[in-house]
């Protein structure tokens, strides 16, 4: 069955530095994909969706300069945490949409666990 | 967009049946409803999908009445690891974010 991969699984940051993380669609083409986020104990919100060759889409409330999103390819989407803080600590998860013709499901990669010291 | 309600949480034994309910009054006629599973720290994976009556897969049932304002998951003789949070998702996802949109979530916990 389809598989969306992320890559790192967890990653622990100091303040002000930069962290990406990686969405990989295995065996198919993803020309959208999103991403989310994940507080303890809480429901994922979604930040943004990716397009593969264009801008994403930033849902309200989230900062475009903070989270900068790259999806260069069909089968790859990147996150970019700049200048994280504590506060940006979260789970955060892509996923992408599988199949089509009125079968269309969302699929999810495993998520990265970010913790900024 | 397309709100769902679910309860918070859910308590069950093993070996028992669990049905979890999600009310979804705005449903739109090319809405799907689909479910997923959450266990910590995991992404959420993929349970079930319909459009109305019933649905039944190797893992779970989806009941969808008439009027579609709502939908059931049912899980037959849960076992301990079903312990996780059920969450329904309603909408069209060639069109709108709101299939994208996950709400609070319901917490099952199953216990020995």
């Amino acid at each position: 069955g389809a598989v969306v991969s992320q890559h790192p699984s967890w990653v622990i940051c100091k303040s002000g530095t930069s962290v990406k993380i990686e969405c990989r669609s295995l065996d198919f083409q993803a020309t959208t994909m999103f991403w989310y986020r994940q507080f303890p104990k809480q429901s994922l919100m979604l930040m943004a969706t990716s397009n593969e060759g264009s801008k994403a889409t930033y849902e309200q409330g989230v900062e475009k300069d903070k989270f900068l999103i790259n999806h260069a390819s069909l089968t790859l989407s990147t996150l970019t945490v700049t200048s994280a803080h504590p506060e940006d600590s979260s789970f955060y998860i892509c996923s992408a949409i599988v199949g089509g013709d009125n079968n269309e499901k969302l699929f999810f990669g495993s998520g990265t666990q970010l913790s900024v010291l | 967009l397309a709100k769902t309600t679910q309860p918070i949480s859910m308590d069950s034994y093993e070996g028992q049946e669990v049905n979890i309910t999600c009310s979804h009054n705005n449903i739109a006629t090319n809405d799907y409803i689909t479910w997923y599973q959450q266990f910590p720290s995991q992404g959420p994976r993929f349970i079930i999908q319909g459009y109305k009556t019933k649905v039944t897969n190797e893992v779970a049932s989806l009941f969808i009445p008439a009027d579609r304002k709502s939908s059931t998951l049912s899980l037959p003789r849960v076992s301990l690891s079903d312990t996780a949070v059920y969450y329904c998702l309603v909408g069209d996802m060639r069109t709108g974010r709101r299939a994208l949109t996950f709400g609070s979530g319901t917490r099952l916990q199953v216990q020995p």
